[in-house]
């Protein structure tokens, strides 16, 4: 079946750091992407639609310069967490369909970051 | 607005139990249905799925969900609980294209009594 792999698990590291988390379709290609979020107890939220090839689609309310996304190809996609701070610290999951319409979204096993 | 209503933030069940757990959506276009779950710490994995066809969806670990479009639910079920079925249970609802994100119930936390 589809596996979606993310890397790193967790990552604890101190305010201010940059924190890069990857997003890998690891036998099949995903034009799309996408970045959620999830607060303890809390549903997941979409933060952003990563596309292939150009500029993610950010939801309102995030920011975009902070969440700095880089789909290179399709089977990569990276969140990259500038200048983090206590408030970043949550769990983030990205997915990924194979496309077509009748494919689900497969979900990586998710990056939890403590910013201390 | 699109939305996914899961009632029941938490509930528990004896092993061996039946379990029903609830949802409801809101959406605009033809639903594409999903259920998933999440262990503690882990990502999400996909217990079944609906677009068309048979209201009645068989998924994994024995898991089952009714689609009522007259209700706009779709709630998950199984016969017989097992204490590994203890986890987080996400509801959700998207399109029936690639390319689009699903919206998320806010989940419904079971426990599994012995």
């Amino acid at each position: 079946g589809a596996v979606v792999s993310q890397h790193p698990s967790r990552v604890i590291c101190k305010s201010g750091t940059s924190v890069k988390i990857e997003c890998r379709s690891l036998d099949f290609q995903a034009t799309t992407m996408f970045w959620y979020r999830q607060f303890p107890k809390q549903s997941l939220m979409l933060m952003a639609t990563s596309n292939e090839g150009s500029k993610a689609t950010y939801e309102q309310g995030v920011e975009k310069d902070k969440f700095l996304i880089n789909h290179a190809s399709l089977t990569l996609s990276t969140l990259t967490v500038t200048s983090a701070h206590p408030e970043d610290s949550s769990f983030y999951i990205c997915s990924a369909s194979q496309g077509g319409g009748n494919q689900p979204q497969h979900f990586g096993d998710g990056t939890r970051l403590s910013i201390l | 607005a699109q939305s996914v209503t899961q009632p029941d933030i938490h509930i528990t069940v004896s092993e061996g139990a039946s379990l029903e757990l609830r949802c409801n959506y809101s959406y605009g276009a033809t639903p594409y249905l999903f259920w998933y779950v999440q262990s503690p710490g882990q990502g999400l994995q996909l217990l079944l799925k609906y677009f068309s066809g048979d209201t009645l969806v068989q998924g994994i670990k024995g898991f089952e969900a009714e689609f009522k479009r007259s209700q706009s639910s779709f709630n998950l079920r199984k016969p017989s609980v097992h204490w590994s079925d203890a986890a987080e249970y996400f509801c959700a609802v998207g399109e029936y294209q690639a390319g689009t994100a699903l919206i998320f119930g806010k989940g419904t936390t079971l426990s599994v009594s012995s």
